[in-house]
C-alpha cells in the first residue's frame, strides 16, 4: 500500500521556536509538495520539488524554507514561528508523469 | 497557473446522483483536468482525471465541455461516505515541474 507518512498529526509550538515538520514517502516519487489548509482559503501550496536538492517556490513561501537531501524525505522549515502559521499542513508526493497524488494525514501545528 | 471556479457548497440527498460543476475559462491546450476530494480529517484523494473526453471510472464520471472551458464530476448515486470537499485542479503535464494548484473546493453534504 502506497503511504506518505507526516510524523506527527499534531504539535504545539511557541512563537519563535524553529519547528520542522517531516514527509516521507515509500513510493520512490521524484515530486513532493507542501501545503497548507486554512478554513475558506482551500490549500494553498508552499513549497514544492521535483528531485533531490531540487526545490521552487510556490504561492506562500514566505517564512518557510525547505530540505531535501534524500529522495523519500522532504522536510518543510519554520525558521522562527509565529502564530500566523498556526494551519493544518499537508504534504504530498507523485511519479512525473503519473495521474495520482498521494497525500499525508495531516499535521495541524498549533503555534502559541 | 490557470484557475478554477468551484461552487462553495452543494448538497444532495443519498442515492441520488450529483453533479460538480467547475469553470476553468483560462485553461490551456496541454492543462488536464483533476478531481480530488478531501474527507473529514483526511488529506485529499484522486477521484479522476481528464484531458478532452469524457471518463469514467469506479469512483465517478468525468464529463468536459467540448471548448474545456468546464467540466462536471458526477457522482452516479451518492453516499453519506461520498460527503466531503471535492476540489477541481489544472495540472500542466508539458513544464516538467509539475504543481497541482487547488482552489476553495465544493463541500458536498449527503442528506440521509
Amino acid at each position: 500500500d502506497v503511504k506518505v507518512t507526516q510524523s506527527s498529526r499534531y504539535l504545539v509550538k511557541r512563537t519563535g521556536e524553529k519547528v520542522f515538520l517531516e514527509c516521507v514517502q515509500d513510493m520512490d516519487h521524484e515530486n513532493m509538495f507542501w501545503y497548507r489548509q486554512d478554513p475558506g482559503l482551500g490549500l494553498r501550496l508552499i513549497y514544492f520539488s521535483y528531485d533531490v536538492k531540487m526545490k521552487e517556490k510556490g504561492d506562500i513561501p514566505e517564512g518557510y524554507s525547505v530540505s531535501r537531501e534524500k529522495k523519500e524525505r522532504f522536510s518543510l522549515i519554520l525558521e522562527s514561528a509565529s502564530t500566523n502559521q498556526t494551519s493544518m499542513y499537508l504534504c504530498a508526493s507523485f511519479e512525473g508523469g503519473s495521474t495520482e497524488a498521494f497525500f499525508g494525514q495531516g499535521t495541524r501545528l498549533t503555534v502559541v | 497557473d490557470a484557475k478554477t471556479t468551484q461552487p462553495n457548497s452543494m448538497e444532495s440527498n443519498e442515492e441520488e446522483p450529483v453533479h460538480l460543476p467547475c469553470n476553468h475559462s483560462t485553461i490551456s491546450g496541454t492543462d488536464y483536468i483533476h478531481w480530488y476530494r478531501q474527507l473529514p480529517s483526511q488529506g485529499p484523494e484522486y477521484v479522476i482525471h481528464g484531458l478532452t473526453s469524457n471518463v469514467n471510472n469506479r469512483m465517478a464520471s468525468l464529463a468536459i465541455a467540448e471548448d474545456r472551458k468546464s467540466s462536471t464530476l458526477i457522482l452516479h448515486r451518492a453516499t453519506l461516505r461520498d460527503a466531503a470537499v471535492y476540489y477541481c485542479i489544472l495540472r500542466d503535464e508539458t513544464s516538467g515541474t509539475y504543481k497541482y494548484i487547488f482552489g476553495t473546493g465544493t463541500r458536498l453534504k449527503v442528506l440521509a
